[in-house]
């Protein structure tokens, strides 16, 4: 059985502050890695699909990277603004490489 | 917002029942997954259906059975409800059936069962 765990569980920052998550995953039969935004009374919004060991990828002010040899990624918001208050959720695919494995998420919270 | 929808939004049910929800995907997939959310955890794959047929499952019961109809728009059904299935369901749409694809999920179907 996988686990994906993820820290902190929850962080309050003040807007203009950087910040970052991290996600760990089993890394043998490493498959891909997700990042997803999911704001309250929405639907999760894919960030990043990663699938390749040291892969970096970046979306405006957010950025994420991936160690699938050690089996972790972190996800980077610089800056943090108001509306990036979220909890970002990341998830690895199982062993048939069909289902994805969440973690429990990080709650963002930023004050303007 | 992504274009996938799920209906209802929200089902009150009792211990015992039969719930159907569904799922429309996005246009030009064949692809769905569903997950259950219960209150502090993350997502639980439940099952996926790939072009009209079960393509791997979750550690749930034989209750838990689903559709996908030709138009790829999906139905998961659950028999016997119990008290423990009150969660968020998700459903989500892909191009394909591995975990590499971007997965497109829908805003969810809140089920409470008293």
């Amino acid at each position: 059985i996988l686990n994906v765990e993820q820290s902190p569980q929850s962080l309050h920052v003040q807007e203009g502050d950087s910040t970052n998550f991290t996600c760990s995953f089993p890394s043998s039969n490493f498959y891909a890695l997700h990042w997803y935004r999911w704001e309250t009374a929405k639907s999760p919004e894919a960030l990043f699909v990663m699938t390749l060991n040291g892969d970096e990828k970046k979306k405006g002010r957010i950025s994420a990277t991936l160690n699938t040899k050690e089996g972790y990624s972190y996800l980077y918001i610089k800056g943090s603004q108001p509306e990036d208050s979220a909890t970002y959720l990341c998830a690895s695919g199982d062993q048939a490489g069909t289902a994805l494995i969440f973690g429990k998420g990080t709650t963002l919270s930023v004050s303007s | 917002e992504t274009g996938v929808t799920q209906s209802p939004t929200h089902l009150i049910k009792t211990r015992g029942q039969q719930v159907t929800l569904r799922c429309s995907s996005q246009s030009g997939h064949n692809t769905v997954s569903w997950y259950q959310q219960a209150l502090g955890q993350g997502p639980q794959f439940i099952f996926q259906y790939y072009r009209e047929e079960e393509n791997g499952r979750g550690n749930f019961p034989p209750r838990f059975s689903g559709l996908q109809f030709p138009n790829y728009s999906s139905e998961l059904n659950v028999n016997a409800l119990e008290l423990d299935d009150s969660a968020l369901y998700l459903c989500a749409s892909s191009l394909g059936r591995q975990v590499s694809y971007e997965q497109y999920f829908g805003p969810g179907t809140r089920l409470t069962v008293t």
